[in-house]
């Protein structure tokens, strides 16, 4: 598709359970985002990729969260032993370029419910 | 990462025009200012970007005074469909996009 595809839209799991989340960034974007917005509250940066740098892992909440991008494509964020303040839309974008100059653009969204 | 002040929510009737204004009084001289708009259910789209002095397209168009420590976004003649949360960022290079809570714009009719 011609935009950033996020799966799965909607996830329910159990306390304690892991899962993972994929997005599929714009073909040829070299930067990729992901951001957590819980219920009515702004985006909050999770972690940031730039091409073959080293991500940026500054705004991952603990230990439990980890993300990958194979290939310089696809990302899978992974929430291990998830919690009920879990529980958020998770946001993926990308980016042709750095940050400054080019517009980030996101995914639907995956909604994940932690019970 | 310097931080941007915004206010939580404005209200709107059709028709008229409406300005956001966003304090950024720690702008670094690299850092351009970037608002994004943002539908329920949806992830943000960019709106506009700028500088310095005015920038205009055919969503918004972006104010920023000499000094740049604020923007204004301001939206002509606004309708129902334009009611969202409009986040204003500060860019600068190869570093993350940081969202603050964003102004929650009602339009009534």
């Amino acid at each position: 598709g011609a935009g950033v595809s996020q799966s799965p839209s909607n996830k329910v799991t159990e306390k304690g359970k892991d899962v993972e989340l994929r997005c599929d960034p714009i073909s040829g974007h070299t930067a990729l985002y992901w951001y957590r917005q819980s219920l009515g509250q702004g985006l909050e940066f999770l972690i940031y990729f730039q091409g073959n740098s080293a991500p940026d892992k500054s705004g991952l909440p603990s230990d439990r969260f980890s993300a990958e991008r194979t290939g310089g494509s696809v990302s899978t964020l992974t929430i291990q032993r998830t919690q009920q303040e879990d529980s958020a839309v998770y946001l993926c974008a990308s980016s042709g370029g750095l940050a400054l100059t080019g517009e980030l653009f996101f995914g639907e969204g995956s909604r994940l419910t932690v019970l | 990462l310097a931080k941007t002040t915004q206010p939580i929510s404005m209200d709107s009737y059709e028709g008229q025009e409406v300005n956001i204004t966003c304090s950024h009084n720690n702008i670094a001289t690299n850092d351009y200012i970037t608002w994004y708009q943002q539908f329920p259910s949806q992830g943000p789209r960019f709106i506009i970007q700028g500088y310095k002095t005015k920038v205009t397209n055919e969503v918004a168009s972006l104010f920023i005074p000499a000094d740049r420590k604020s923007s204004t976004l301001s939206l002509p003649r606004v309708s129902l469909s334009d009611t969202a949360v409009y986040y204003c960022l500060l860019s600068s290079g190869n570093t993350p996009l940081v969202f603050g809570k964003g102004t929650r714009l009602s339009v009534i009719a």
